[in-house]
């Protein structure tokens, strides 16, 4: 258990509909990362928030977009969606250490119908 | 964009063999991890190397980051079924606007069969 909690574990939706995936990360860490993976793409970084604020991004569409909140939580959302938007999605958290390192939650599979 | 290509894609062995998987890129990073993941589970952080040259133990599975900080390996020796799973290694940024920004490897999908 990496002490990161992501839900809903499964989502099944049709498409040009709008989902919001939820985490919350580990207790201590202020950064929170958000991470997409599917079969032909791999791992892909889409957004980093620290401490309530963006910190960095990455691949992310403009139909989707995140926020973090004063409890650290943070909430992807996922607008408009296209089959191509079927995926595995990831939330992480680091503490604040030179290398990065990352833990991740279990995954929200979303699944465009 | 900094790349890291991961080779084999696909390894399929029998127990009790030894196996390498390479990560290698054109560019220098501040720190290597390796992660490994199983069916429905999340990335689990398996080691870090920082220094050039650093070589790190874990059992049966050795790391190692390249002198330049460009490329890493995995050795797993004499492996077992539970070992199966995807193997994916990560190239963290330094600082600024990128820290924290792990760019990851394809990965590496491990079939170890009894």
């Amino acid at each position: 258990d990496s002490g990161v909690t992501q839900t809903p574990k499964h989502l099944i939706t049709a498409t040009g509909q709008r989902v919001t995936l939820r985490c919350s990360p580990r207790s201590g860490d202020l950064s929170v990362y958000w991470y997409q993976q599917s079969l032909d793409q791999g791992l892909q970084f889409l957004i980093q928030y620290y401490n309530g604020e963006e910190r960095a991004k990455g691949n992310i569409l403009e139909r989707f977009s995140a926020q973090q909140f004063p409890d650290l939580h943070s909430e992807l959302n996922l607008s408009s969606l296209e089959l191509g938007d079927s995926a595995l999605y990831f939330c992480a958290s680091s503490p604040r250490t030179i290398t990065g390192e990352l833990f991740f939650g279990e995954g929200s599979r979303l699944t465009v119908l | 964009t900094q790349l890291l290509e991961q080779s084999p894609q696909f390894l399929s062995i029998q127990e009790g063999e030894n196996l390498t998987v390479y990560c290698n890129s054109s560019s220098v990073f501040s720190s290597l991890q390796w992660y490994r993941q199983e069916p429905g589970e999340g990335p689990v952080l398996l080691v870090t190397v920082v220094t050039g040259g650093e070589v790190k133990k874990l059992k049966r599975l050795t790391f190692q980051f390249g002198d330049a900080r460009k490329d890493s390996s995995l050795h797993i020796t004499a492996a077992q079924p539970g070992d199966t799973g995807l193997y994916l290694c990560a190239g963290a940024h330094a600082g600024g606007t990128s820290y924290g920004k792990l760019t990851f490897g394809q990965g590496t999908i491990l079939t170890v069969h009894p």
